[in-house]
Order: C-alpha cells, then structure tokens, then sequence
C-alpha cells in the first residue's frame, strides 16, 4: 500500500546544477502536484496536473519544469538550481469521487542547493 | 488570488484544554477545505475534509466548522494531548484541483 512515492528523501546540488525529483503514486489518482515549503510560510503551489498530458503553472513555477506522461508519475524539474529553491518539496495526488475529493502528500523531498 | 491565513501561528496549552485554531480564506468560491496534521519532518496527513456544501465534520476528537460566506474555518480539538503535538494546515480547494494551503498553527500540548 505505497500511496504516493518521493526520491530521493535528502539531495545537496551545486548552484547551476540540474536534476529531477521523483514522484509516482499507486492509486490511479487524476490529479497530481508539487509543493515547496519554507519556514513560516505553509506550502506554495509549484506546478499542478489533472491527467495524463495536462499540466499547468502554480503559485510559484520558475525554475521549474514538470511533465505527465504517465497517470502514476509527475516528476519535477530544477533545470538550473539556485539556492533560493533550498526547501523541502512535497509531492501529492487527489481523487474526486462525485463531490468527494482527497489529496494523498508524500513524505517530502529536502533539497539544499549550496 | 486566494489567501489562506491561520491564527494563532503557534499555541501551547496544557494537557486536558479544548482548543481552537482558526482558518480564513479570502474567496469562497471554494470547492472544498481539508485540515492536515504535520509532523516535524514528516509529510501531511489529512484530519478532516469538508465539502463547500457541508458545515462540519467530526473524526474523534477533532470537529472542523466551515462557513463559506464568510471565509472561515474552525479546528475544533477536545481533551488534547501531548500526542497532538504538531502542526495543523489548512488548504482551500478552489476547484480544477488547485489548492491553496494556509501557513499552519504550531500546536504543543504540555504533558
């Protein structure tokens, strides 16, 4: 009973340096997301997805890039990391049941970029 | 643009206290509000989850209040204990699945 998958857990990059963080998730979910969160200030929407080919822009997208080929993967994307992107990155997905809807987060990825 | 606010920001109550922690939203042309406990160094786990429809939920010990008109939520917590100890979000669903989270009340329940 995995739910929603983040790696890595902890990742330490280089100014300039580039990567993707990992989420996949189990539950045949529509939606999927990706946050990032800092001290004192709650969670900020990065980038967001309703299915498979479909993505669009948070609260916060620069330096970011996402893509869903997949129902059960929505990687994120630092293309050249900065240490303001220095936070823990959370991934979650969300079912809607008629007027039900639920959002599942994974554990969090903790990302400092020196 | 939706905004989330939580007051207080950190609370610290002893043992036994009912408390309240407060949620408010600026649009609520909302599609549904969710309250989540976080543990230090943890992710989010869902408490509650309310629909724009509904004026409360109950799980336990926990009671979550929505008024929709006027842009508030209530965390209601009876007999709390050093176990709840945590920090407690609240997050706006505004429909498309887009969801905005307000900054969290740090809880300490003192033993």
């Amino acid at each position: 009973n995995a739910g929603v998958t983040q790696t890595p857990k902890f990742q330490v990059l280089k100014t300039g340096q580039s990567m993707t963080l990992q989420c996949a998730q189990d539950m045949n979910h529509e939606y999927m997301s990706w946050y990032r969160q800092d001290p004192g200030m709650g969670l900020r929407l990065i980038h967001y997805s309703v299915g498979a080919g479909i993505t669009d822009q948070g609260e916060v997208p620069n330096g970011y890039n996402v893509s869903r080929s997949t129902t059960e993967d929505f990687p994120l994307r630092l293309l050249s990391a900065a240490p303001s992107q220095t936070s823990v990155y959370f991934c979650a997905s969300s079912y809607r049941q008629g007027v039900r809807t639920e959002a599942f987060f994974g554990q969090g990825t903790r990302l400092t970029v020196v | 643009k939706q905004e989330v606010t939580q007051i207080p920001a950190a609370l610290s109550v002893p043992e036994g206290e009912n408390l309240v922690l407060n949620c408010s939203f600026t649009d609520s042309a909302i599609y549904n509000l969710q309250w989540f406990r976080q543990d230090p160094g943890k992710g989010l786990t869902s408490l509650l989850l309310i629909q724009s429809s509904q004026r409360e939920q109950t799980s336990g010990r926990l009671n979550a209040s929505l008024d929709k008109s006027s842009g508030r939520s209530t965390l209601y917590i009876a007999a709390s204990q050093p176990g709840d100890s945590a920090t407690y979000l609240c997050a706006v669903e505004e429909g498309g699945f887009k969801t905005i989270f307000g900054a969290g009340t740090r809880l300490f329940v003192k033993a």
